[in-house]
């Protein structure tokens, strides 16, 4: 299985910063990388497919990067309803495994 | 609009069976993936596996491999996750959702709770 890790596990940050969270994975996933937002209690939002296209309706605060193995996702000026759960998913080979998950929360 | 609407919560003791459903509309159901996630409490989330409604094609995780079974019935455009002997250890969210590149579109999720 390729192992996805995530960092770090969680952010402190507040209204207006800009942050980057990182996902690195074991092996070479080319390009085929997801980014999510979770809530609390609600399934998770796609943000970002493909290591970099941002999926229809997501803010353009949001961006992402990489390729082979290390791969970002930076918000640009952090909004209130920014402050959630993030993973990072791997659909280059099954199983498709996601990140640990990085908490991003109000300082 | 696509919609994934999955059934509602369960509450069973161990060593029962479970049949979850997530059925997809406004979309071609035969035409992509629907894939099974897991959220244990508090937790972050885990692949169980996927299927393709058009073929029945089954990948499973590892993880899960022997553990559920994942089937589809394309007549009705319904994907199902199902235990043939629940534990404790599977008290969780299941989500399902829609495999375009990535999974685009998500169901509201079915929580299990397997308690004696």
């Amino acid at each position: 299985d390729i192992q996805m890790t995530q960092s770090p596990s969680t952010l402190s940050a507040s209204v207006g910063d800009r942050v980057t969270i990182t996902c690195r994975a074991s092996q070479s996933i080319s390009s085929w990388l997801a980014w999510y937002q979770q809530k609390p209690g609600k399934a998770p939002n796609l943000l970002i497919y493909e290591a970099s296209s941002l999926e229809s309706g997501v803010p353009s605060r949001f961006s992402a990067r990489g390729s082979g193995t290390e791969f970002t996702l930076t918000i640009s000026s952090l909004q209130p309803d920014d402050f959630a759960a993030y993973y990072c998913q791997q659909y280059n080979s099954y199983p498709y495994t996601f990140g640990q998950g990085t908490k991003l929360e109000i300082k | 609009e696509v919609q994934l609407v999955q059934s509602g919560a369960e509450v069973k003791k161990p060593g029962e069976s479970l049949k979850i459903s997530c059925k997809g509309s406004g979309y071609s159901f035969t035409n992509y993936w629907i894939g099974w996630v897991r959220q244990m409490p508090g937790k972050g989330l885990e692949w169980v596996g996927i299927i393709y409604p058009g073929d029945s094609n089954t990948r499973y995780s590892p993880s899960f491999q022997g553990q559920v079974t994942i089937s589809a019935d394309k007549s009705i455009s319904t994907a199902y996750l199902q235990w043939s002997s629940l534990k404790a250890s599977d008290t969780a969210m299941y989500y399902c959702a829609r495999q375009r590149v990535a999974a685009d579109y998500w169901g509201q999720g079915t929580l299990v709770t397997v308690s004696s």
